[in-house]
């Protein structure tokens, strides 16, 4: 399984975009990138997925340049309730299982 | 319905106790996992049920046995736990194992235990 890192913390405004990048150095061909959010006492919830290039939902987008060695999940126009740790993990899914291994994350606090 | 439910909320017992924690979830998923989550630490995985059968064992303590009786429900039987077996245990669900790509999981709320 691939490793992640990403960093500690990072702190924003309100209303300012935010780019967390993770760099997975061994990142295998058949494995993807995903992120999850967690708020405290809460459990990680699926913010999105990526296997090349750009992907963008409702609420992120995910950029992964040619090499995949790192990827960037990026927060446009955050608020207060996106203070939250931020996981980016690396792995595939027809292993025959699937396995969830998280990193450290990133504890983004968006201050006002 | 994409939710997860776990209950107790909060369970404090003691090291000669025996208890369970429990899981639902109502969305068809035939892959189910129980992590376990340390004060500001990420979720550790503990076991993965496939279809109603163990897939995988991250090597947990024989006090910690879980049981999955239907496709719906998964248990997390506890016994003689130790002080620092307590952490904010998580149950989520998803589609299946396998796939091309990881399929999306879904989390609990968890159940925080306190072993005294």
């Amino acid at each position: 399984l691939a490793k992640t890192t990403q960093p500690i913390s990072m702190d924003s405004y309100e209303g300012q975009e935010v780019n967390i990048t993770c760099s997975h150095n061994n990142i295998a061909t058949n494995d993807y990138i995903t992120w999850y959010q967690q708020f405290p006492s809460q459990g990680p919830r699926f913010i999105i997925q990526g296997y090349k290039t750009k992907v963008t939902n409702e609420v992120a987008s995910l950029f992964i340049p040619a090499d995949r060695k790192s990827s960037t999940l990026s927060l446009p126009r955050v608020s207060l309730s996106d203070t939250a740790v931020y996981y980016c993990l690396v792995g595939a899914g027809n292993t025959g299982f699937q396995k969830l291994v998280f990193g450290t994350g990133t504890r983004l606090l968006v201050s006002p | 319905d994409t939710e997860v439910t776990q209950t107790p909320k909060h369970l404090v017992m003691g090291m000669t106790n025996k208890k369970s924690l429990k899981c639902e979830q109502h969305m068809g998923h035939r892959a189910m996992y129980w992590y376990k989550q340390k004060a500001k630490k990420p979720p550790e995985l503990m076991f993965v049920y496939s279809y109603e059968k163990l897939s995988i064992n991250e090597s947990v303590p024989s006090r910690f046995s879980p049981e999955c009786p239907n496709s719906s429900l998964l248990n997390l039987h506890l016994h003689a736990l130790q002080p620092e077996d307590s952490a904010l245990y998580l149950c989520a669900s998803s589609q299946a194992l396998g796939g091309t790509a990881p399929y999306e999981q879904y989390f609990g709320p968890g159940t925080r235990l306190t072993v005294t």
